[in-house]
C-alpha cells in the first residue's frame, strides 16, 4: 500500500537553529514529490516538486533533498516567519492521485 | 495570493442541510482538486476536474457531489450534512490534467451544528 510518513509530528526549534525535516515514503514507483507549507486555517502553500533521487532544490532558508525511499527538508538558520506545518505529498506510478503525509509543525521561538 | 478564490469564507449552517462551496481557479488553470481537512486526518483528497470533465474521485462521500463549469469555476455540493462533516475545504488549481504544482484558495470553513 503506498504510504507517506512525517516525521517529527511538531519540532520547536529556536532562532537560528538549523534542523532536517524527514518525509518517508513506500510506493511502487514515483512521479513527484512535494513539499508545502501551510499556515494556520490557511490554504497549504507550493514549496517545491521533485522527481527523482538526488534531486535538490533551494528555496531561501530551505533546501529539499530526494533519496529513494525519503526526502528531507533542511532549514537552515530559521526565524520565526518560518513557523508552520510542512506537508509532504508523493504522487505514485499507479495513480493520478497525491498521497499526503500528516505533516511536521515547525515552531520557531526568537 | 494563490490566485484561487473561494466562497464563502465561513459557513455555518445544521445537520441534515445542504450547503454549496464555489470556486474559481487560478487564470489558465484547468484542473481543480476539492480536498477536506480536518483536525484529525489531515488533508484529505476528495475530487479533481479536468476542463470540465471528472478526472479523479479520492475519498468523497456519496452525499458529496461536485462539477465544473464551462468557465472553469467549480462547485462542491454537500448535502445531509452531518457533524462530522465539519472541516475545512480547501480547492486547488494547476495548469495541466496531472495533480502537480498546485495552487490552493483560502478555505472555506463549514460548521455543522
Amino acid at each position: 500500500e503506498d504510504q507517506v510518513t512525517q516525521s517529527p509530528e511538531a519540532l520547536r526549534l529556536q532562532e537560528g537553529e538549523s534542523s532536517s525535516l524527514n518525509c518517508s515514503y513506500t510506493v511502487s514507483g514515483l512521479r513527484g514529490l512535494f513539499w508545502y507549507r501551510q499556515d494556520p486555517g490557511k490554504g497549504p502553500e507550493f514549496l517545491f516538486t521533485l522527481y527523482s533521487a538526488g534531486e535538490e532544490k533551494e528555496k531561501e532558508r530551505l533546501k529539499a533533498t530526494l533519496t529513494k525511499k525519503e526526502s528531507f527538508l533542511h532549514i537552515t538558520a530559521p526565524k520565526p516567519e518560518d513557523s508552520a506545518t510542512y506537508l509532504c505529498a508523493v504522487l505514485p506510478d499507479s495513480n493520478y492521485q497525491l498521497i499526503w503525509g500528516a505533516g511536521t509543525k515547525l515552531i520557531i521561538k526568537p | 495570493d494563490s490566485g484561487v478564490t473561494q466562497t464563502p469564507k465561513h459557513l455555518i449552517t445544521a445537520t441534515g442541510q445542504r450547503v454549496t462551496l464555489r470556486c474559481s481557479p487560478r487564470s489558465g488553470d484547468l484542473s481543480v482538486y476539492w480536498y477536506q481537512q480536518s483536525l484529525d486526518q489531515g488533508l484529505q483528497f476528495l475530487i479533481q476536474y479536468y476542463n470540465g470533465e471528472e478526472r479523479a474521485k479520492g475519498n468523497i462521500l456519496e452525499r458529496f457531489s461536485a462539477q465544473q463549469f464551462p468557465d472553469l469555476h467549480s462547485e462542491l455540493n454537500l448535502s445531509s450534512l452531518e457533524l462530522g462533516d465539519s472541516a475545512l475545504y480547501f480547492c486547488a488549481s494547476s495548469d495541466g490534467d496531472g495533480p502537480y504544482e498546485q495552487y490552493f484558495g483560502p478555505g472555506t470553513r463549514l460548521t455543522v451544528t
